[in-house]
């Protein structure tokens, strides 16, 4: 079946560490986000790669990091700097931007001990 | 730049009765407009979509939208909901640029009691 994975499911993220979350789509699509979900607050961009090798930041992109090397893979790195990390976060991927359906992960959910 | 408003944060309803939930938008150029679901810990999935033509958009699970121009407007709407149609909802839109983002309202929290 076609889809993206998330993993983990649950994250727990310890004071000063970095913390990579895994994204993966086997739909070939191009275009691949990073969300994150917060209550009340609906989802916010944080990065998008359009193409592989490329990626661009989103509304709120200080304290993450992504690399695109390959075109079904585009992991999130959430660093020390990020002071304020616990939220839901999801990927996302589409055939390409703009007015493309964006297709969603189920989400890994990070929290801080 | 566009933006997309939900008026309600959360939705009660009793089963088999109808439901609309509320998204208006603004934006100084023409967009496209989207419904998804989220249900609990999961991911989102496309409801429907407006890209053009009729302004009556017709998805899964029963659900249709309206696209009012004059209104700037694209409520969501079901005849009858039932208890698994219980999930945050979330309309967004996106200008028609490639380059455009698509932009998310807050959510709506439907809860269909029986």
């Amino acid at each position: 079946d076609g889809g993206i994975t998330q993993s983990p499911k649950y994250l727990f993220r310890k004071e000063g560490q970095n913390v990579t979350l895994s994204c993966e789509q086997n739909l070939n699509h191009d275009a691949m986000y990073w969300y994150r979900q917060d209550p009340g607050q609906g989802l916010r961009l944080i990065y998008y790669s359009q193409i592989v090798n490329d990626f661009q930041k989103g509304d709120i992109a200080e304290g993450y990091s992504v690399s695109r090397e390959k075109k079904e893979s585009f992991p999130l790195t959430v660093t020390s700097a990020q002071k304020n990390p616990t939220a839901f976060y999801l990927c996302a991927s589409s055939t390409g931007t703009g007015v493309q359906t964006q297709y969603f992960g189920p989400g890994t959910r990070l929290l801080v001990l | 730049a566009q933006s997309v408003t939900q008026l309600d944060s959360q939705v009660p309803v009793f089963e088999e009765a109808p439901v609309e939930l509320r998204c208006n938008y603004s934006s100084s150029v023409s967009v496209y407009l989207f419904w998804y679901v989220q249900y609990p810990n999961q991911g989102l999935q496309l409801l429907l979509k407006y890209l053009s033509g009729s302004t009556l958009v017709k998805g899964i699970n029963g659900f249709e939208a309206e696209f009012n121009k004059s209104q700037t407007s694209f409520h969501l709407r079901k005849p009858s909901v039932h208890i698994s149609d219980t999930a945050e909802y979330f309309c967004a839109v996106s200008g028609a640029r490639n380059t455009d983002k698509l932009i998310f309202g807050t959510g709506t929290r439907l809860q269909v009691f029986p």
